[in-house]
């Protein structure tokens, strides 16, 4: 298996752009997560979904996040517009059922710069 | 809901002693504990967990250990080595959660 895979690896946007990532799971895993990674804010759960369905979106920072999972080999988040302030390496992880019992497996990551 | 307390934040240590990593949880349902190692510009990694219905786990240098009723579990490191350089992130989790809450992470650095 190719492990979780994230693209673009790189972004770099300009402020009020649009920016769009994407993830495509392990096959099989039926949890997939995202999460943001700053140095001052740590590791930040944005949301996570299960079965392709959204079950806790709280970590979402506001109306301009979105992400979906219009299946299970694929999701993406949505930054528009994009700030500086969303600048962060934003991981996507996924696991097997029953739900994290059995650990996350992430992707490499894409860094966001937003100039 | 469960709250993951990660102590230190920063660890220094002279090649070849041992490492320890302590985290406390709050959640009593919580029944398994992954722990991973995130070495500079890659991904978190998995490298070793433990389950609630076990006391202790080895992986060659590496050791975790759980204590239900204090609810705290630790990651041991012996023999530590340069390549050993990394932050390490402890999590808990329960099968109803769907989500492993994580700890705010370790910075270990082996001097050599």
């Amino acid at each position: 298996d190719a492990g979780v895979i994230q693209s673009p690896r790189h972004e770099v946007t300009e402020m009020g752009q649009e920016v769009t990532l994407r993830c495509k799971p392990i096959s099989g895993h039926d949890y997939l997560f995202w999460y943001r990674q700053t140095m001052m804010r740590g590791l930040e759960l944005l949301i996570y979904f299960n079965n392709n369905v959204p079950i806790d979106d709280s970590g979402m920072p506001e109306d301009r996040f979105s992400a979906k999972m219009p299946n299970a080999s694929f999701s993406t988040l949505k930054i528009q517009p994009s700030e500086p302030r969303d600048s962060a390496v934003y991981f996507c992880a996924s696991s097997s059922t029953p739900g994290a019992d059995y650990g996350y497996t992430f992707g490499s990551g894409t860094r966001l710069t937003v100039v | 809901g469960e709250n993951v307390e990660q102590h230190p934040s920063t660890l220094s240590v002279q090649e070849g002693d041992s490492a320890v990593i302590k985290c406390t949880y709050s959640d009593s349902a919580s029944n398994y504990f992954p722990w991973y190692k995130q070495e500079l510009g890659k991904r978190p990694q998995l490298i070793i967990d433990i389950r609630s219905n076990v006391g202790e786990k080895k992986d060659q240098r590496i050791a975790v250990t759980l204590n239900k009723t204090a609810k705290h579990f630790s990651l041991h490191i012996t023999e530590t080595q340069p390549e050993d350089s990394a932050v390490y992130f402890c999590a808990a989790s329960s099968t109803n959660a769907g989500k492993s809450t994580f700890g705010d992470g370790t910075t270990l650095t082996v001097k050599p």
